[in-house]
């Protein structure tokens, strides 16, 4: 598997419902971050994550990290049409940059 | 403020030939990162700039690909000569200090050679 790899690559869920994906990887990391991906807006980022932090909350997002199994979960509650996009976490590994994994991508159906 | 801006939004060449992007980072990042996303897969760095000077460019392909960045600003993407699986989105990103920061993105190049 690469480096940040997400699971699923792709999800389909109804508006309201939440929506869970993970990110897994194989090396220490500096930190961890989440980007969105559509087509209107780009590739923006959501939350970043400390490799001394467990849990972050930004308005309806909330990023975990496990250091000891590698991997990183970004729950989206509550969701909306508007959250429809591909996610993409993105592992910052010491003294290299940034690797992005393929991504999930999010439907929300109305 | 303003973000990272990119030119041509789209282009469209034939293998063999050159293409050039353009990219003009958020004011005072220092630091400037090329990014190529084919589809359905995530942005593989090309190149990261710090100010003028390269920091990373390990996977830039060398024979064709080239990237400058005179006077620590903005900067340019070559490709000379063009080949069908350079078809791809080209990003452009900038960031306040070192690359463990947030990156900010630009809209993209979408780059499809015939």
């Amino acid at each position: 598997s690469q480096q940040g790899e997400e699971d699923p690559q792709a999800l389909s869920i109804q508006e309201g419902e939440n929506a869970t994906m993970n990110c897994s990887y194989k090396t220490s990391i500096n930190n961890l971050q989440w980007y969105r991906q559509n087509s209107g807006r780009g590739l923006v980022h959501l939350i970043l994550i400390r490799s001394n932090e467990r849990e972050k909350h930004s308005g309806r997002l909330r990023v975990t990290l496990d250091t000891s199994k590698k991997s990183s979960s970004l729950l989206i509650t509550a969701s909306r049409a508007a959250d429809t996009a591909s996610y993409f976490c993105a592992t910052v590994i010491y003294g290299q940059n940034f690797v992005f994994g393929p991504g999930t991508r999010l439907s929300v159906l109305p | 403020e303003a973000g990272v801006a990119q030119s041509p939004r789209y282009k469209i060449i034939e293998k063999r030939q050159s293409v050039a992007f353009w990219c003009n980072p958020i004011s005072g990042h220092a630091t400037l990162y090329w990014y190529q996303q084919i589809l359905g897969q995530g942005p593989k760095l090309l190149i990261q700039f710090q100010n003028n000077g390269v920091v990373d460019d390990s996977q830039l392909p060398k024979d064709r690909f080239s990237a400058e960045r005179l006077k620590g600003v903005d900067s340019t993407l070559k490709i000379q000569p063009a080949k069908l699986e350079d078809s791809a989105v080209y990003l452009c990103a900038s960031s306040f200090g070192q690359s463990y920061n947030e990156q900010f993105f630009g809209p993209g190049t979408r780059l499809t050679v015939l």
